[in-house]
């Protein structure tokens, strides 16, 4: 089975902190994505990488930023964390071949900015 | 753009009834369709999904069919129970992209015994 697991489940930081979240794949997967999920709002995409050190943005990049230095590992950066950052961050992973293209999620963390 | 429309939640239903959550979409090309599904406390995960007009997706009992013809993926189960209770997620990747998934905004389905 796919695993993507995300290394926190639940995370609490303060207004201006630098964040990291990361996600880690072991299907070998070319492409991986950040998600943010809010309720009444869906899933919208915020970065995407479809090889290391290649990047993407999505439809919300704006005060995020994303390090992939390994095919396997995937970071989402929170430079300086904000309020409305608050919310479900979902990391997913997909095989670049058409046939194979689902996408696999990790648990997500859940992040609260005070 | 590229976007997916599904209905509105939440829905409560009894066990043993029909279930039917609506789904239509609008997109570049010929997309792929998927519905996704998030337990409590889970990530997605794949429920089903559609490649071509007129093509039906099913699992766990649950099933929708590809129309082109009006733009929609309706997820639907003849006999809901109440481990079926979860988030349920239209989503459709653009046949101009091999990547980026564009999803509803999911409909919260809870089942009483």
């Amino acid at each position: 089975d796919v695993k993507v697991t995300q290394s926190s489940r639940y995370l609490v930081k303060r207004t201006g902190e630098k964040v990291f979240l990361e996600c880690v794949q072991d299907m070998d997967h070319e492409n991986m994505f950040w998600y943010r999920q809010d309720p009444g709002l869906g899933l919208r995409l915020i970065y995407f990488s479809y090889d290391v050190k290649m990047k993407e943005k999505g439809d919300i990049p704006e005060g995020y930023s994303v390090s992939r230095e390994k095919k396997e590992r995937f970071s989402l950066i929170l430079e300086s964390a904000s309020t409305n950052q608050t919310s479900m961050y979902l990391c997913a992973s997909a095989s670049r071949l058409l046939a194979k293209n689902i996408q696999y999620f990790g648990a997500g963390t859940r992040l609260s900015v005070l | 753009g590229d976007s997916v429309t599904q209905m509105e939640g939440p829905v409560t239903l009894s066990e043993e009834a029909f279930l039917t959550i609506n789904c239509t979409y609008t997109a570049t090309g010929y997309p792929s369709l998927f519905w996704y599904v998030q337990y409590p406390g889970e990530g997605l995960q794949l429920l089903l999904k559609a490649t071509k007009a007129d093509d039906k997706g099913s699992n766990k009992g649950f099933e929708a069919t590809y129309r082109k013809e009006t733009t929609s993926f309706h997820l639907e189960k003849g006999s809901v129970q109440v481990s079926d209770s979860a988030v349920y997620f239209c989503a459709h990747r653009s046949g101009g992209s091999n990547y980026k998934l564009t999803f509803g905004k999911g409909t919260l389905l809870t089942v009483n015994p």
